[in-house]
């Protein structure tokens, strides 16, 4: 079946402790993306990458980091998460960088930093 | 500033009534554009999506959209919506941007359908 993967669903944290949210997907898809959701403003995008090893920022890249050692890996990084990064966050993945590439997303992480 | 705009954030309906749902982006050029929709707790699923040819699009469950390029707009509409449809919308515009091929979403419509 394909599909996006993303671990943990839900994770509570602390100020400052460095976390990682993996993402995985098994559709040999070139281009993936971490959006973050929040009420009243849709999903705005993280970081993406349109390849293995190219990376580049979205819309909110700050307090975030992303790695693409691998097609099917997107890991998404906190290095000192703080309570503004209190969100739902979701990952997502395209065949490739052409733009009538369906997205699809997986089951989201919501994140609650304290 | 370029952007996805939808304009209605919560909508509440009774079964079996018509909804529209309004969307319009400020981009200039190719778009292409889509409509998700995310269910209570779950994760976003495409419901349809325009490329090219036809304006009018269906997609799965009953609903369509329609393209007018001169509004940029791309309503979604169902004639008859069911307690089921009750989940959050969104609007997105895939587009050209300095390379990036974004995919841009609106800020969501929150659809409450009453038995």
């Amino acid at each position: 079946e394909a599909q996006v993967t993303q671990n943990p669903r839900y994770l509570i944290t602390v100020t400052g402790k460095k976390l990682t949210v993996t993402c995985s997907q098994n559709m040999n898809h070139e281009y993936m993306s971490w959006y973050r959701q929040d009420p009243g403003l849709g999903l705005r995008q993280i970081y993406y990458s349109m390849n293995v090893e190219v990376t580049d920022k979205g819309d909110v890249p700050e307090g975030y980091k992303v790695s693409r050692k691998e097609k099917r890996n997107f890991p998404l990084i906190l290095e000192s998460p703080s309570p503004n990064q209190t969100s739902l966050y979701f990952c997502a993945s395209r065949k490739n960088r052409e733009m009538n590439t369906e997205a699809f997303f997986g089951q989201g992480t919501r994140l609650t930093v304290v | 500033a370029q952007s996805v705009s939808q304009h209605n954030h919560h909508v509440i309906l009774s079964e079996a009534a018509s909804l529209e749902l309004g969307c319009n982006y400020s981009y200039g050029g190719t778009v292409n554009l889509f409509w998700y929709v995310q269910y209570p707790g779950q994760h976003l699923q495409l419901l349809l999506k325009y490329f090219s040819g036809d304006p009018l699009v269906k997609g799965i469950k009953g609903f369509e959209a329609e393209f007018i390029k001169s509004k940029f707009s791309f309503n979604l509409r169902k004639p008859s919506v069911q307690w089921s449809d009750t989940a959050e919308y969104f609007c997105a515009v895939s587009h050209m941007d300095t390379g990036r091929r974004a995919l841009t979403f609106g800020s969501g419509t929150r659809l409450q359908v009453q038995p």
